[in-house]
């Protein structure tokens, strides 16, 4: 069984910081990863995503992906307290676009 | 700029009643997917369709049927609904390819009683 598994949190980080989200996944044939943001009472958002080994970074968020070690992570620079949500990695890996989904990190960004 | 429309938003059952929860895209996207989110168990796939005419079984689909109606509106029923079957529904929506995300409606809060 695929398996994707995510630190539940609750991750405290002070306003301004940097806030460092990792996700392990099981299926060495995933391909495609996601990061979603969702907020309490809604539904989740697509905020990155990255499919080659490395870095990539869009704005304040930067998704690193290590195939070689199946682990991929969300580091959010100068943290705001809208930031504050749970975030959900999702995995991969079949043809017909399924994904699996870890159960989420929520992150906590106190003024 | 719809996007992925979930209808009702809420609704509550009584144990036994069936019910049919409605998800249509605007996007002409070809792969249609049913979630349930329950508390600590994250989200996991009901019911998926991968392009119109076809339906598969996802992680979790006793309970439940689906209708791919036409490539815009992907449909789930309860047929006798049940009390393990409280949640908070998600349809969502992609182009249908591996590298392409999945977009999400904003969810159908189910109670039975």
């Amino acid at each position: 069984q695929k398996e994707v598994e995510q630190n539940s949190g609750p991750l405290s980080v002070p306003e301004g910081a940097i806030a460092s989200l990792n996700c392990t996944y099981s299926d060495r044939g995933s391909q495609s990863f996601f990061w979603y943001r969702q907020y309490s009472g809604k539904s989740p958002e697509l905020i990155m995503f990255i499919y080659s080994n490395g870095d990539k970074e869009d704005g304040r968020f930067t998704a690193q992906l290590n195939k070689a070690s199946q682990y991929v992570s969300l580091l959010i620079r100068d943290s705001q307290p809208s930031d504050s949500a749970t975030y959900l990695c999702a995995v991969n890996g079949n043809a017909g676009n399924m994904l699996t989904f870890g159960g989420g990190t929520r992150l906590m960004v106190k003024p | 700029n719809a996007g992925v429309t979930q209808t009702p938003k809420f609704q509550v059952l009584k144990t036994g009643q069936s019910m049919t929860l409605q998800c249509a895209q605007d996007m002409n996207h070809n792969s249609m997917y049913w979630y349930r989110q329950d508390p600590g168990m994250g989200l996991r796939l009901i019911y998926y369709s991968a392009s119109e005419g076809t339906t598969d079984k996802g992680e979790v689909p006793n309970g439940y049927n689906v209708s791919r109606l036409n490539k815009r509106e992907f449909s789930l029923r309860l047929e006798s609904a049940a009390p393990s079957q409280t949640s908070v529904y998600f349809c969502a929506s992609s182009p249908g390819t591996e590298d392409q995300p999945q977009h999400f409606g904003d969810g159908t809060r189910l109670s039975i009683l």
